[in-house]
């Protein structure tokens, strides 16, 4: 059963280029959450997708960040006109249910470490 | 709002030795869940341990149990027999039923290395 896919596992971009990050949920997994983690900190959560829904984006920035999970293929998490600020690893997790119980584990993939030159 | 604290930056413990990191966290939903990651160098988030609000005995997985302590509201995991390979970053995370049920809320992580 492979895990949380996600590419590229590395992306570098120039100010004002668009990144896009690509998430594959675990098998059987139909909700996918986006977390960001800066250097030397925790993750910070972002968005919360279910199949063609955002469920949450309370720690989406309202600005050049947008994210969806289509019916078909990964979930995309796409940034526009990336700044130096957006240096950071962008990890997916997935989970199976609809993870309504606090004991619903989500697990993650391998991330993407994103560098704005 | 939900809140984990990590206190202890880094910790440096001598191989076959036990470690305990630290982990408090503040919240006021009534039922939730915590959690431990271990971050190796390579960058991944690996899932070790969950324990529930409700549970009544403290969660145990291996060489990691958790000691939970309710009413202190802390939840410290606790390596047994550490090995070089335990070296990594370790996260608490914790997530609720009610407020912002779907995501985990992180601390700011523990630098654990192991000294052969």
């Amino acid at each position: 059963n492979a895990g949380v896919m996600q590419n590229p596992r590395h992306l570098v971009r120039r100010r004002g280029q668009e990144a896009r990050l690509r998430c594959s949920p675990m098998k059987g997994h139909s909700h996918v959450y986006w977390y960001r983690q800066l250097p030397e900190e925790g993750l910070k959560f972002m968005v919360y997708l279910q199949k063609e829904n955002i469920i949450d984006e309370s720690g989406m920035p309202k600005e050049r960040f947008s994210a969806e999970f289509p019916k078909e293929g990964p979930s995309i998490l796409r940034i526009q006109q990336v700044v130096r600020g957006d240096s950071a690893a962008y990890f997916c997790a997935s989970s199976p249910s609809p993870g309504e119980a606090p004991q619903e584990t989500q697990y993650f993939g391998p991330g993407t470490r994103l560098l704005v030159l | 709002a939900q809140k984990i604290t990590q206190t202890q930056p880094g910790m440096f413990v001598q191989e076959k030795e036990a470690v305990t990191l630290d982990c408090t966290y503040d919240t006021s939903d009534p039922s939730y869940g915590l959690f431990w990651y271990k971050q190796p160098s390579s960058g991944e988030m690996i899932f070790l341990i969950y324990q529930g609000s409700y549970d009544q005995q403290n969660a145990t997985e291996g060489r990691y149990s958790l000691n939970f302590q309710k009413a202190r509201k802390s939840a410290n995991l606790v390596i047994s027999a550490s090995q070089l390979g335990d070296s990594a970053m370790y996260f608490c995370a914790m997530r609720g039923i009610i407020q912002g049920a779907q995501k985990l809320v992180f601390g700011q992580g523990t630098r654990l290395t192991i000294n052969p």
